[in-house]
């Protein structure tokens, strides 16, 4: 089906493991985010895609490595796992970042993560 | 980057209009103004965007003040299933298209 889709959506794991999620788009769009959701905190932006092979930091990156060598797939890593990295993970993807496009996020639907 | 305020939350009957406004008072010249919802626990939901005009689509109305530092946006026949956390947020100019969200505002219609 066509869409933005995410996996595992419920997850538990062990602090210091290495957990890796999916997010998986099928419109090519060329943007592709992450964001985790934490209560008190609202969404905030992990990392963030303009292209195959281009990545930035967002505003809380710190324990995250993210790849896209592939358009529809951008994958988020957790290299060692910590209790603070309990939270909700979101993946958006968008048409196109110029300033003549709608700029629409289009969201998965969550990647729950518990950290133990 | 532009920095908006939210009411932590609203009520609304249902049926009515829901106004929900934002300050963004030191916006630039060339960032939009988007608004984004959240119903429970789903990934956020684009509603409508704008730069100076007044905007308006199948979901909703978007006003912007002429001098840009704050907009409303209407949901002109509220319903429960329009309770939902509403973000108002300003598009960080510069060629990569992300977002920045706020704290948003907690709307809940009821009956």
């Amino acid at each position: 089906d066509a869409g933005i889709t995410q996996s595992p959506r419920y997850k538990i794991t062990e602090t210091g493991r290495q957990v890796t999620l999916m997010c998986h788009q099928t419109w090519s769009h060329s943007y592709m985010f992450w964001y985790r959701q934490d209560l008190g905190h609202g969404l905030r932006l992990i990392y963030y895609s303009a292209a195959a092979d281009i990545t930035d930091k967002g505003e809380v990156p710190d324990g995250y490595v993210v790849s896209r060598s592939k358009t529809e797939n951008f994958p988020l890593t957790l290299e060692s796992a910590t209790r603070s990295q309990t939270s909700v993970y979101f993946c958006a993807s968008s048409v196109t970042g110029l300033a003549g496009g709608t700029g629409e996020l289009f969201f998965g639907e969550g990647s729950r993560l518990t950290v133990l | 980057d532009a920095k908006t305020t939210q009411p932590t939350s609203m009520d609304c009957a249902e049926g009515r209009a829901a106004n929900l406004p934002c300050n963004h008072s030191t916006i630039s010249g060339n960032e939009y103004v988007y608004w984004y919802r959240q119903i429970h626990s789903q990934g956020p939901q684009y509603i409508i965007h704008g730069l100076k005009n007044n905007e308006t689509n199948e979901m909703a109305s978007l006003i912007i003040t002429e001098d840009r530092k704050s907009s409303t946006l209407i949901l002109p026949h509220a319903t429960l299933r329009d309770t939902a956390v509403y973000y108002c947020i300003v598009r960080v100019s510069g060629g990569y298209n992300k977002l920045i969200f706020g704290a948003g505002t907690r709307l809940a219609v009821h009956p």
